[in-house]
């Protein structure tokens, strides 16, 4: 079983809907990261959380240490937050989930 | 600007032959890793630098070798001992663990 689980594994929704994607993890963790991979490859890091909640425009993130899971949501989506979105742990090293593959139609 | 650069982008080689990707970052960072994407599965872990002069193995270091003379490059070398070479490499760098990674743009090497 991978340590880090993600859900769903592809997301598709129309402009302005509210998304949520889910991480799950099995260990403990020092700190969790939300990664967003565009189609070219590149990778930009859009949150880093070991408590609580954190907002950054239309993206909000949460983690629940206790239940060892974060969530992703994006309000009022739009088809550039078309992305791959992965969520990371912190360990000894970091560890990945298999990404989310999200497409907003417009 | 501040930032990390990977070359080439797409890169072909024959089977049989070593590569080297190129990774290099002006973020004044100390540490750096390579890790390697393959479809569907999460990015995997080959080798970090927490320091100039040092690098530890990690999950899938096997056929992979790395260098870290200076602390702002750290290239990969694929040799041909790595079984199933072909994927996307992806360098990163931060100051240090519990630390934002900053990602290359990464390079995609085809093996034929």
């Amino acid at each position: 079983k991978n340590e880090v689980e993600q859900s769903p594994q592809n997301l598709t929704a129309q402009e302005g809907e509210f998304i949520t994607i889910n991480c799950s993890y099995s260990v403990g963790i020092s700190a969790l990261h939300w990664l967003q991979q565009h189609p070219g490859g590149g990778i930009v890091s859009l949150f880093m959380l070991s408590s609580g909640k954190k907002k950054h425009g239309r993206l909000i993130a949460t983690i629940n240490i206790q239940e060892k899971h974060s969530s992703l949501h994006i309000t009022a989506s739009h088809p550039r937050d078309s992305a791959v979105y992965i969520c990371a742990v912190e360990i000894d090293d970091m560890r990945f989930g298999a990404g989310t593959r999200l497409t907003v139609k417009p | 600007d501040g930032g990390i650069t990977q070359s080439p982008k797409y890169l072909f080689r024959k089977e049989g032959q070593n590569v080297t990707l190129s990774c290099e970052q002006n973020l004044n960072h100390d540490a750096m890793y390579w890790y390697r994407q393959d479809p569907g599965q999460g990015l995997r872990l080959i080798y970090y630098s927490q320091i100039v002069n040092d690098f530890q193995k990690g999950d899938i270091a096997e056929g992979y070798s790395v260098s870290r003379e200076k602390k702002e490059s750290f290239p990969l070398t694929v040799t041909s001992a790595q079984k199933n070479p072909t994927a996307f490499y992806l360098c990163a760098s931060n100051r240090g663990p519990h630390n934002e990674q900053f990602f290359g743009p990464g390079t995609r090497l085809t093996v034929l």
